[in-house]
């Protein structure tokens, strides 16, 4: 069955550590994207890459950093540089061929500081 | 001005009752629109895509007013399994997805 998985569901990284966050789907979509969600709110925009080997920063990339090596993963790096860390983190995809398509998110990742 | 937004809500409503409620986007070149619904912890789920005027699926409807740039969602004869958060997606034809903050509907028995 063609998805979208994230990878782990829950994560707890102490103070000063990197994490790194995995995306990866089978859906041959051209887009993908990284949201972060904190209780109360909406989805803010950290990257998104619209073609392998190439990514933009969103709204809040300060202290994340992203690869898309392969079109079929966007994987998330949360840096020690991320000083509130702590957040419901949604992968995204969207697009085949050019076309606009809907958005299919996976199940999140809750990151918690410890 | 945000791309998107959304009245936060929340709306409370009584089983049964209609329930609308409106997304508001700043690009007119948007082409094409989704309406998500969240529930608590878990990831949007996909309710309806608004591609021309609207879409109607059930006791749910989009309408799209591209002269006033918002599109709505509106929920007939309202059920407690539809209390969640709603999310207004806009994609402006270059990949970069726009989203509301959502609007929050509680129903209530």
């Amino acid at each position: 069955d063609g998805g979208i998985t994230q990878s782990p569901k829950y994560l707890f990284r102490k103070e000063g550590q990197n994490v790194t966050l995995s995306c990866e789907q089978n859906l041959n979509h051209d887009a993908m994207y990284w949201y972060r969600q904190d209780p109360g709110q909406g989805l803010r925009l950290i990257y998104y890459s619209q073609i392998v080997n190439d990514f933009q920063k969103g709204d809040i990339a300060e202290g994340y950093s992203v690869s898309r090596e392969k079109k079929e993963s966007f994987p998330l790096t949360v840096t020690s540089a991320q000083k509130n860390p702590t957040a419901f983190y949604l992968c995204a995809s969207c697009g085949v061929e050019g076309r606009s398509t809907e958005a299919f998110f996976g199940q999140g990742t809750r990151l918690t500081v410890v | 001005r945000k791309e998107v937004e959304q009245d936060p809500g929340p709306f409370n409503v009584p089983e049964g009752a209609t329930v609308a409620f409106n997304c508001t986007y700043s690009n007119s070149a948007s082409q094409s629109f989704f309406w998500y619904r969240q529930d608590c912890r878990k990831e949007p789920k996909l309710l309806m895509s608004v591609y021309s005027s609207g879409n109607e699926d059930g006791r749910f409807t989009a309408q799209l007013n591209r002269a006033s740039q918002y599109i709505s969602l509106l929920i007939r004869d309202s059920k407690l399994s539809d209390s969640a958060t709603y999310l207004c997606v806009v994609n402006p034809g270059d990949y970069k997805l726009s989203f509301g903050a959502g609007t929050t509907v509680t129903v209530r028995a």
